[in-house]
């Protein structure tokens, strides 16, 4: 089976680019988070929907970040315009509501210059 | 919402030999989900192991356990017969409804 999927893996970017992570989870999974990882903030979750409806978003940075989630299998995580201080890996997880795991992607790494 | 303290920035432990990472939490919600995640140095983050809060008796995965003290708001995970290959970051994390939060990690090493 497919896990979830996260496109581009590593990206490297101007600051003041606009960056839009794509994330695929799983099928027949109807929740869907975004987190951010760095060295000094760890693991921190960005976004979380439900059936495809963001539930809270209190853990987005600010303004400059935004995510949708059109459909059920297709989220994207948009930053615009890129700062240095957004270098980090970025993970999508998706899990299947009142289970009890949340599998995550591989990350996508972006590194803002 | 939930805190989640891991207290061992770093560990280490012989091979073959048992290991214990701590995780505290504190939350108001009767109900929540423990977890513990291992985050080689691939990055990839995998799922090792789920406790409920109402779940009697301690979750265990093969050489993974967890020590579920529900008053201390404390679970720990157990790794027993340390593998090389156990060597990476460890996260714990307590979800409430699909709101999952994170520790800051421990780094396990391995010792041959």
């Amino acid at each position: 089976d497919a896990g979830v999927i996260q496109s581009p893996r590593h990206e490297v970017t101007e600051m003041g680019q606009e960056v839009t992570l794509r994330c695929k989870p799983i099928s027949g999974h109807n929740s869907l988070f975004w987190y951010r990882q760095t060295m000094m903030r760890g693991l921190e979750l960005l976004i979380y929907f439900n059936n495809n409806v963001p539930i809270d978003d209190s853990g987005m940075p600010e303004d400059r970040f935004s995510a949708k989630m059109p459909n059920a299998s297709f989220s994207t995580l948009k930053i615009q315009p890129s700062e240095p201080r957004d270098s980090a890996v970025y993970f999508c997880a998706s899990s299947l509501r009142h289970r009890n795991t949340i599998y995550f992607g591989e990350g996508s790494w972006l590194t803002v210059v | 919402a939930q805190k989640i303290t891991q207290t061992q920035p770093g560990m280490f432990v012989q091979e073959k030999e048992a290991v214990t990472l701590d995780c505290t939490y504190d939350t108001s919600d009767p109900s929540y989900g423990l977890f513990w995640y291992k985050q080689p140095s691939s990055g990839e983050m995998i799922f090792l192991i789920y406790q409920g809060s109402y779940d009697q008796q301690n979750a265990t995965e093969g050489r993974y356990s967890l020590n579920f003290q529900k008053a201390r708001k404390s679970a720990n995970l157990v790794i027993s017969a340390s593998q090389l290959g156990d060597s990476a970051m460890y996260f714990c994390a307590t979800a409430n409804n699909n709101d999952m939060r994170f520790g800051a990690g421990t780094r396990l090493t391995v010792k041959p």
